[in-house]
């Protein structure tokens, strides 16, 4: 069964930090690109970062450029979000995707699939 | 960044309508067009992936249309599984941009 799961959310102050996790299972992790897409209460999804299979490339939402940082561990099979400087927008419920790369050669699917059920992120004094 | 628009925010349908959801982009974005559903308190699920293909798993009665700049999203017979929010999202160019959703409600 392919599952992904996040763990590290909860309730921070502004300006501080916290680190989430996404341990994936029943796929071939390395294949996958992941990606963090955010939902703050009652809003829509917004993209947040990216990392490619061998995690040497990543690209970030200009609102977390320099604050997150996205990074992996195939090792493992597990996406990690070091958040820092957090603020009170960053409030939402993360969620880690995955998606497929078939290799070198082929772009990525550029579609979202599968989905972690999300970790909650409260930025509040 | 690329703006997605859905039309419209919400609607309500009943059981058995035909309901069509739009998505425009603020630039072409070629084909590079997916659709999500959402129900309340779970992660969104892959419906339609590069504008018309249906993902595994997913009704027949879910389809997609569209190219360049304008989408759409059809259920030809909407079932009561069906009611939740519906996000499209282009995959053209980062940074990766959803719309802003449509809520499909009971009548």
């Amino acid at each position: 069964e392919v599952q992904l799961v996040e763990s590290g959310g909860g309730l921070v102050q502004p300006g501080g930090s916290l680190r989430l996790s996404c341990s994936a299972s029943g796929i071939t992790f390395s294949t996958y690109w992941m990606h963090w897409v955010r939902q703050a209460p009652g809003k829509g999804l917004v993209w947040v970062t990216r990392i490619n299979g061998d995690g040497k490339s990543t690209n970030y939402a200009d609102s977390v450029k320099g604050r997150f940082t996205i990074s992996r561990d195939n090792a493992k099979n597990t996406l990690y979000l070091q958040m820092n400087s957090l603020r009170a927008e960053d409030t939402a419920v993360y969620y880690c995707a995955g998606e497929f790369s078939p290799g070198s050669y082929y772009p990525p699917a550029g579609y979202f699939d599968p989905w972690g059920q999300g970790t909650l992120v409260t930025v509040s004094s | 960044d690329i703006q997605m628009t859905q039309s419209p925010s919400s609607l309500s349908a009943s059981v058995g309508d035909r309901v069509t959801i739009t998505c425009r982009a603020s630039q072409t974005i070629s084909r590079n067009l997916n659709w999500y559903q959402q129900k309340p308190g779970r992660a969104p699920n892959l419906l339609i992936y590069t504008t018309s293909s249906l993902q595994s798993g997913v009704p027949s009665r879910f389809s997609g249309s569209g190219s360049g700049t304008d989408f759409a999203l059809t259920i030809r017979s909407l079932q009561p599984e069906d009611f939740a929010t519906y996000y499209c999202q282009q995959s053209y160019t980062t940074p990766w941009t959803f719309g802003q959703g449509t809520k499909v409600e009971i009548k």
